[in-house]
Formats: C-alpha cells, structure tokens, sequence
C-alpha cells in the first residue's frame, strides 16, 4: 500500500530533550516535506527536500533540522524542544519538485514539550 | 504570493442537507487548489484538486468544487449531508516555484458538524 508512515504518533517530552520524528514513503517520491498544524492557522510548512541531500527553508523553520540522506525518508529533527513547538506535525510527499501533483500526508506526530 | 482564506471556521448542517464551504484565495499566477480533508484523529486526505482543466471539479464522496477566476473562489459543496461527512475542511493553493518548491499553503480550515 502507497503511504506515508511517520513514528511516534504521540509523544510528550521536556524542554530541552533532543528528539528525532521519522518519516518515510514508499513511493519513490522526489519531494517531501514537513508541516506544522496550530489550531486557526492550518498547517505551515517547516522544511522541504526536492530530493536527495537537497534541502530548504519553509515559512517556520526556527528551532528545526531536517536531513535527507535516503529517497525514502526524511526526519525531523528538534535539537532543544521549546514549549512553543508543541504542535501536530505531518510529513508529505509528491511525485517531483515543482509539480503540480498533490502531496501525499502521513497521519501526523503529536508533541507535547513541557 | 499565495494566500486562502475560509470564510467560515464552522459549519453545522442536518444530514442530507446540501453543504456549502466557502473559499476565496490570492495567487500571482495560475495556481493549483485542492481540498483536503481531516477526520478527528486523522490524517490529511485529497478530496479534490483543480489544475487548471474543467472548471468544475469531481472529487470523492460526492464532493465537488467549482473555480472561478474572477471571483478568486474555490467553494466546495455536497448535494447531500452524510454523518461522517463530519470532518475538518482545508482549502489549499500551490504555486510551485524554484524559490517555495512545492509549498502548500493552507487556508484556516473549516469544521464541519452533521446533525441527525
């Protein structure tokens, strides 16, 4: 089956504790990204990759690193949790980089930084 | 640049009742817009996506929308209310540029509740 996967789907954590979301796909997608989701405010996107170890800037990247070593997966990394990053997190890919194609979403990772 | 406003935040509606969400959105050049939605607890799913064929766009579950450029809408409707039409609407625009990629930029959503 065609998915995005993303691990945890929930996870509380302290300010300051690195931490690591994983995101993959199987569908041998060029381009991926991440999104956060804040009540009001839909979902802005964090970071992006156009395809392997390239990657870039979104609207919110402060406080997030990503990296983009394989095709298939694309972590999101939070190097000093702050309690303003507490958020829903989704990850998406599409078929290529500046396309039209709709992005696919996986089924978002709750973080709760205390 | 892109943005998308959803003219109402919530929606309540009788089952098997039409349903109308409203969508206006600015774009500098021809853009993409889908709708996405999100049942509680869920992920994002398609339900439709305009790139710049038919104007009237079929999407899944009954759903459809219709764009028009020169009112800059994109307003999704259902003839007809289902229960689990209960649900999270995103109105989306993507303008992909070497500068933004493929950025989806999101409307504020609109959450729809079904009434029995």
């Amino acid at each position: 089956e065609a998915q995005v996967t993303q691990n945890p789907r929930y996870l509380i954590t302290v300010t300051g504790k690195k931490l690591t979301v994983t995101c993959s796909q199987n569908m041998n997608h060029e381009y991926m990204s991440w999104y956060r989701q804040d009540p009001g405010l839909g979902l802005r996107q964090i970071y992006y990759s156009m395809n392997v170890e390239v990657t870039d800037k979104g609207d919110v990247p402060e406080g997030y690193k990503v990296s983009r070593k394989e095709k298939r997966n694309f972590p999101l990394i939070l190097e000093s949790p702050s309690p303003n990053q507490t958020s829903l997190y989704f990850c998406a890919s599409s078929l290529r980089f500046l396309s039209y194609n709709e992005q696919f979403f996986g089924p978002g990772t709750r973080l709760t930084v205390l | 640049a892109q943005s998308v406003t959803q003219l109402d935040s919530h929606v309540s509606v009788s089952e098997g009742t039409p349903v109308l969400l409203r969508c206006n959105y600015s774009s500098s050049y021809s853009p993409s817009l889908f709708w996405y939605v999100q049942h509680p607890n869920k992920g994002l799913q398609l339900l439709l996506k305009y790139t710049s064929a038919a104007t009237l766009v079929k999407g899944i579950n009954g759903f459809e929308a219709e764009f028009k450029k020169s009112e800059t809408s994109f307003h999704l409707t259902k003839p007809s209310a289902h229960m689990s039409d209960a649900a999270e609407y995103f109105c989306v625009v993507s303008e992909p540029s070497q500068a933004a990629g493929n950025k989806l930029t999101f409307g504020g959503g609109t959450r729809v509740l079904v009434k029995p």
